[in-house]
């Protein structure tokens, strides 16, 4: 099956700090990967949405200076947290569906198994 | 935006029970997914129905899906230790590829 790959599993850094995230699909190919952020004991919030090779979408409220999308390859998508400070510690997960199964609206999103970063 | 409502927000049952767990939405959709989340962990998908099905199974797993009430629900049967885990409603609301909007989870814990 489809598989998501996502690296660091966890970074514990200092403020100022800037922290690259890394996606892959590991056998299929993703135009479109997800990014999303999760806070203790609640639910998985949109960030942006990860294009390759143009712009990513970023969600109201999301600064899109602090919070870099590179989606360079049909299989690499990156997020990297600048100048990360105490309050962007949060767990960080990224998604992506594998369009070479069919129809989109009949496929699942495939995970990564997140990222959990501690700014201190 | 948050657009599922889990109910409840936590289960605490025994092994071997069942557990149902129901999920409220505030659109009309393409399809609803259902996700497990271990603590920590990535979300694993389990299920996924389409607007135009009212039920699915997948081994002890069973889902359904009132378009009509805007309400699916999940029914885990004969519950173990391992299912302890959050589980969470998606919808879909578009036919392209679109990111999922996810509910706020049930905690499901199975006690031994």
């Amino acid at each position: 099956g489809a598989v998501v790959s996502q690296h660091p599993s966890w970074v514990i850094c200092k403020s100022g700090t800037s922290v690259k995230i890394e996606c892959r699909s590991l056998d299929f190919q993703a135009t479109t990967m997800f990014w999303y952020r999760q806070f203790p004991k609640q639910s998985l919030m949109l960030m942006a949405t990860s294009n390759e090779g143009s712009k990513a979408t970023y969600e109201q409220g999301v600064e899109k200076d602090k919070f870099l999308i590179n989606h360079a390859s049909l299989t690499l998508s990156t997020l990297t947290v600048t100048s990360a400070h105490p309050e962007d510690s949060s767990f960080y997960i990224c998604s992506a569906r594998d369009g070479g199964r069919g129809l989109y609206s009949n496929q699942p999103q495939h995970f990564g198994d997140g990222t959990r970063l501690s700014i201190l | 935006s948050q657009q599922g409502e889990e109910d409840p927000q936590a289960l605490s049952i025994q092994e071997g029970e069942n557990a149902t767990m129901n999920c409220s939405y505030k659109t009309s959709i393409n399809n609803l997914q259902w996700y497990r989340q271990n603590s920590g962990r990535g979300l694993v998908h389990l299920i996924l129905i389409r607007s135009n099905e009212r039920e699915k199974h997948s081994g002890r797993l069973r889902v359904t899906l009132d378009t009509s009430k805007k309400s699916s629900s999940l029914l885990i049967t004969a519950s173990r230790a391992a299912d302890t885990a959050s589980y969470f409603c998606a919808t879909d609301e578009h036919s392209g590829n679109t990111p999922l909007v996810f509910g706020k989870g049930t905690r499901l814990s199975v006690i031994a």
